[in-house]
C-alpha cells in the first residue's frame, strides 16, 4: 500500500512557467488536501476537495488551482510560478467520515514536493 | 488572532526524559479536534495523537499523550522517555466543525533529544 504519492520530489522552475504537481492516494479517501510549507512555518493550507468533482479555497489560494476529477488524483497547477512559490508543498487525504463526537477524520500526508521558482 | 499558538521554537531533552510541548489554541465553535504531527528531518509529516472537544479523558498513544485543559484551551503533547529518534518538528494543529475538514497548524516547535 503506497498511501499517497506525490510527484515530482523536487523541481527548479523559472518564473512565470506552469508547473502541476502531482498528487495520488490509494486509500479511497474522499477528501484531499494541498498545503504549502515555508522555511521555519506550519502548513498552511492552499485548497482542497471534500469529493470527486467538489473542491474549495483554503488560506492561500491565490496563484494556484486544482482539479478532482476522481477520487485518487488531486492535481496543483501554478498558471504562472513566481519566486514566492517557492515552498515545500503537501498533499494530504482523509476519509471524510460524519465530523463531530468521536470523528478523528486524520490527515495523511504525502511525502511533499520541494519546489523552487526563480 | 492566531488560532494556534506553539510558544517554545526549540528545546532539548535528555535522552530517557519526557518533554512537554505547548499548544493553545483559539476557537468558538464546540466542535473541534487537535492534533500533532512530527515532522523528522527526512521531511514527511506523521501523525501523532488526536484530542476531540469532547472527549472526556486525555488521549494517549504509546509514549505519547495529551494534557488537554479544555478551559484553558491548552493541548499539550507529552513524550515519556525520550528517544534520539524522537529529534523533530512538532506541529499542533486544529481542526474546528463549522470549517470542514481543514486543518490550521501552528508554527512548530523543534526537539532534540541529546544522548
Amino acid at each position: 500500500i503506497a498511501g499517497i504519492t506525490q510527484a515530482p520530489t523536487s523541481q527548479i522552475l523559472a518564473a512565470g512557467r506552469r508547473m502541476t504537481l502531482r498528487c495520488t492516494q490509494d486509500m479511497r479517501h474522499n477528501a484531499m488536501y494541498w498545503y504549502r510549507q515555508d522555511l521555519g512555518l506550519g502548513l498552511r493550507l492552499i485548497h482542497y476537495s471534500n469529493t470527486a468533482g467538489t473542491t474549495g479555497k483554503g488560506e492561500v489560494p491565490d496563484g494556484y488551482s486544482v482539479s478532482r476529477a476522481n477520487t485518487d488524483d488531486f492535481p496543483l497547477t501554478l498558471a504562472s510560478a513566481v519566486p514566492s512559490q517557492t515552498s515545500v508543498y503537501f498533499c494530504a487525504s482523509s476519509v471524510q467520515g460524519l465530523i463531530g463526537r468521536g470523528s478523528t477524520d486524520t490527515q495523511y500526508f504525502g511525502p511533499g514536493t520541494r519546489l523552487t521558482v526563480l | 488572532a492566531q488560532k494556534i499558538t506553539q510558544t517554545q521554537p526549540g528545546m532539548f531533552v535528555q535522552e530517557k526524559e519526557a518533554v512537554t510541548l505547548d499548544c493553545t489554541y483559539d476557537t468558538s465553535d464546540p466542535s473541534y479536534g487537535l492534533f500533532w504531527y512530527k515532522q523528522p528531518s527526512s521531511g514527511e509529516m506523521i501523525f501523532l495523537i488526536y484530542q476531540g472537544s469532547y472527549d472526556q479523558q486525555n488521549a494517549t498513544e504509546g509514549r505519547y499523550s495529551l494534557n488537554f485543559q479544555k478551559a484553558r484551551k491548552s493541548a499539550n503533547l507529552v513524550i515519556s522517555a525520550s528517544q534520539l529518534g524522537d529529534s523533530a518538528m512538532y506541529f499542533c494543529a486544529m481542526r474546528e466543525g463549522a470549517a470542514g475538514n481543514k486543518l490550521t497548524f501552528g508554527g512548530g516547535t523543534r526537539v532534540l533529544v541529546k544522548p
